[in-house]
């Protein structure tokens, strides 16, 4: 059973940017694909990318290519989430969650989220 | 990108009732689905992967079926735990994709 625990809420100024933070524990880190699917408010689920601790690599949402980056600290079995040049539409509740690698990649279990807000 | 469109948008039951959710994919995603609850304030909770296998600890009055670009997701006998919003997800091909979502209220 592995838990998801990330950092705390944010208030963000537009053009600037935000990195989340979600550690895992609880299950070998390297058996997972790290996810961040976010969710604007009243709205659905949207995925933005993955990183894959066993290889070190990276799958981003084209959407999100320009300005995202996702990485990983082993020793602390932890993965940031950093986006940039924030706008209002990024306000959201940001969720990372742990599939268990192609092909199975549904998403099995979820950090509690975090809430982003980008304001003047 | 593969668009998923579930079907209804909101779906009102009653405690005891048999429901059904449709989710279509714009092409075939073969048995690369998976659906999720989820609660108000909650993180979505994985139900069903691969068309139609429960998650562990996942009522058996769950159930999915279909197969391609049209799947099911039905609850044989509504339980009060069971309002929420049910999404389906395509991991067929990159970008990872959801329906918009299924409101299921009393």
């Amino acid at each position: 059973q592995v838990q998801l625990v990330q950092s705390g809420a944010e208030v963000k100024k537009p053009g600037s940017w935000m990195r989340v933070s979600c550690k895992a524990s609880g299950g070998t880190f390297s058996n997972y694909f790290l996810n961040w699917v976010r969710q604007a408010p009243g709205q659905g689920l949207e995925w933005m990318g993955e990183i894959i601790p066993m290889f070190g690599t990276t799958n981003y949402a084209q959407k999100f290519q320009d300005r995202v980056t996702m990485t990983l600290d082993e020793s602390t079995a932890t993965v940031y989430m950093e986006l940039s040049s924030l706008s209002s539409e990024d306000t959201a509740i940001y969720f990372c969650a742990a599939s268990p690698g192609s092909p199975r990649d549904y998403f099995e279990y979820w950090g509690q989220g975090t809430q982003v807000t980008v304001s003047p | 990108d593969i668009q998923m469109t579930q079907s209804p948008s909101t779906l009102s039951a009653s405690v005891g009732d048999r429901v059904s959710i449709t989710c279509r994919a714009s092409q075939s995603i073969s048995r690369w689905l998976a659906w999720y609850q989820q609660k108000p304030g909650e993180a979505p909770k994985l139900l069903i992967y691969e068309i139609s296998t429960l998650e562990n600890g996942v009522p058996s009055r769950f159930s999915g079926s279909g197969s391609e670009t049209e799947f099911t997701l039905t609850i044989s006998s509504l339980q009060p735990d069971d309002f929420a919003t049910f999404y389906c997800q395509q991991y067929k091909t990159y970008p990872w994709t959801f329906g918009q979502g299924t409101k299921v209220e009393i």
